[in-house]
This record gives C-alpha cells, structure tokens and sequence, in this order.
C-alpha cells in the first residue's frame, strides 16, 4: 500500500525554540495533506489542511502564525511549531489521500517540549 | 459539524471471540466512513471502509455494517488474535472522500490468551 513518512518520528526540544516536522509521501502526489494533533489516549484531531501551491486552511481554534504549514511539493509537506512551549508536547501526525477513496496517515511524531 | 461517538472506550476479549465495536454519528450527509487501528506510537492504519451506498463489507475476519437510518456503524472482528490488540478508531467524512474526517474517540482493544 501507499506510504507516508515523517521525519523526525521523536523530538525534543527547549521552549522558545521551533521546531519541524517534515511529511513525505512516498510513493505517490498529494496536493492536500493533512495534520492532526493526538493527545495521550485521546482521539485525533484535525488541525489544518495543507495545500500544494496555496495557503494551508486551518480548523477553528488552531492558531495559523503558531503553526506554520509549507506544502512546497506534490510530495512534501512540512508542519513548524513555532516557540514552542510545554503545552504544545503532543503526537503529530500527517496523513495524505492517495485518491479520493483512501487516506494514509504517517507514523507520527512526538514532540516533547521541555 | 459532525459529531462521532465510539463505545466502548476499553474492550477486553479472551483469544478466539469476537469483538465488536460501535460508533454513532449526527450528520446524515456523511457518506464515508473508514475503520483506523493503532498500535502505540505509530500512526492509525486503514483495516477497512464503508460507503453509505453499501449496507456491509467484509475483509476476512473483519466486517462492517452500516445503518444509515439510525447513523451508526460497527466494527466486527471475529477470531481474535492477540496482535489485534490496539486502539481502534472509527471516522466518518461528509464529502465521500477520505479528507477531512471526523474521529470517533476510540477503543483499546485487548485480546488475552
């Protein structure tokens, strides 16, 4: 099946200080990816959808100028968690539709902020 | 927007049973509605989907019914294995595509010996 990766798939990083994370299909184009955010044992949340050639579209309440969303391929997408504060320690997880029927997601990342 | 409820949130079975899990959802345009596992620490993996022109799907051990005129849907999983222990979500997405999909709140499944 189609594969998506993330890289890095831990961090840990100081508060104040940003951090990115890189999406990556594999072996297909995506021009929308799409990011969630998990917090322990609880459901995934869609934060924003990234858009290849365009403005990334944010779900209400997730702050854009926070968490930044470059799409800068048909197969890259890069989500930027800008200062970073403890709060923000959570599961990252990137997912892209490889047709209009089916969505993989990617491994996730788990950023601890310190 | 759409709303998914999932029950149970914890689900125990011996090996061998089946297990089956359930999900509601409040927008009847949804149309689409797949079934992610989860191991820990990885990212949800697609088991199987429905349709809302299809009232079942099955895919070996693991089926799905669909009820439109009641909004729920159900996840059945027979013979049991211990790797199928995980955390189960169900979603469902109102434009027919696998974008944008509201999550249910999950299952952990245990499967014991």
């Amino acid at each position: 099946g189609a594969v998506v990766s993330q890289h890095p798939s831990w961090v840990i990083c100081k508060s104040g200080t940003s951090v990115k994370i890189e999406c990556r299909s594999l072996d297909f184009q995506a021009t929308t990816m799409f990011w969630y955010r998990q917090f322990p044992k609880q459901s995934l949340m869609l934060m924003a959808t990234s858009n290849e050639g365009s403005k990334a579209t944010y779900e209400q309440g997730v702050e854009k100028d926070k968490f930044l969303i470059n799409h800068a391929s048909l197969t890259l997408s890069t989500l930027t968690v800008t200062s970073a504060h403890p709060e923000d320690s959570s599961f990252y997880i990137c997912s892209a539709p490889q047709d209009v029927a089916t969505q993989y997601f990617g491994p996730g990342t788990r950023l601890t902020v310190l | 927007g759409e709303n998914v409820e999932q029950h149970p949130s914890t689900l125990s079975v011996q090996e061998g049973d089946s297990a089956v899990i359930k999900c509601t959802y409040s927008d009847s345009a949804s149309n689409y509605f797949p079934w992610y596992k989860q191991e820990l620490g990885k990212g949800p993996q697609l088991i199987i989907d429905i349709r809302s022109n299809v009232g079942e799907k099955k895919d070996q051990r693991i089926a799905v019914t669909l009820n439109k005129t009641a909004k729920h849907f159900s996840l059945h999983i027979t013979e049991t294995q211990p790797e199928d222990s995980a955390v189960y979500f169900c979603a469902a997405s109102t434009d027919g595509t696998a974008s944008k999909l509201t999550f249910g709140t999950g299952t952990r499944l245990q499967v014991t010996l």
